[in-house]
């Protein structure tokens, strides 16, 4: 059984679209995140979200916003997306008051 | 703030060679440390973690050891084989529901 899964795999789209990210977690835990991984392997958190509330919010444009339905579910859906969006997206999840996170595979998302 | 810092790569060794993949930290308060691997074209997994001063964090023949004297925490294999190659992350966090911080990982090739 997959821990923590992300839709889609890759994702390839224009300049100007909106484009949405998925991430379910099976491990019943009770926070979840969004990283965003840059070409040199650069790690940056960008949303932390404990029971469907927002939790961290790090230095992101307002063009992303998570989204929570459950606290098995995270997404992150992205507006006008822009060139300097193309990235690896990692969502992760963690049990509270526990350091150890677990990370889905990865969204490979490029802007053209 | 808190960072982590860690040895540029990539680090090329042979099969069977001892690997040590340097890493110091800055923090504000007294952090879980933690090592992760990206293997190509999958999320992070935790490798292995030590949560206080002295304490050695240990798995699949990877050990590292919380050293607040002098702020480290260095990766180190005695005999690396080629399914290790893979790109190397220390971080640090702690309890509660702060993230991680991560350094800039480290890429290792480990030829035959």
């Amino acid at each position: 059984d997959t821990a923590v899964s992300q839709t889609p795999k890759y994702l390839v789209t224009q300049m100007g679209n909106d484009k949405s990210i998925k991430c379910e977690q099976n491990l019943g835990h009770d926070t979840m995140y969004w990283y965003k991984q840059d070409s040199k392997k650069f790690l940056k958190i960008m949303f932390s979200y404990n029971n469907k509330e927002l939790i961290i919010n790090e230095t992101v444009p307002n063009r992303f916003s998570p989204k929570s339905p459950d606290k098995a579910h995270l997404n992150l859906h992205i507006n006008s997306l822009e060139l300097g969006d193309s990235a690896v997206y990692f969502c992760a999840s963690s049990q509270d008051g526990f350091y150890e996170q677990y990370f889905g595979p990865g969204t490979r998302l490029t802007v053209t | 703030g808190d960072s982590v810092t860690q040895m540029e790569g990539p680090v090329t060794l042979s099969e069977e060679a001892f690997l040590t993949i340097n890493c110091t930290y800055t923090a504000t308060g007294y952090p879980s440390l933690f090592w992760y691997v990206q293997y190509p074209g999958e999320g992070l997994q935790l490798l292995l973690k030590a949560t206080k001063a002295d304490d050695k964090g240990s798995n699949k023949g990877f050990e590292a050891t919380y050293r607040k004297e002098t702020t480290s925490f260095h990766l180190e294999k005695g005999s690396v084989q080629v399914s290790d190659s893979a790109v190397y992350f220390c971080a640090l966090g702690y309890s509660g529901y702060s993230t991680l911080t991560f350094g800039k990982g480290t890429m290792l090739l480990v030829s035959p």
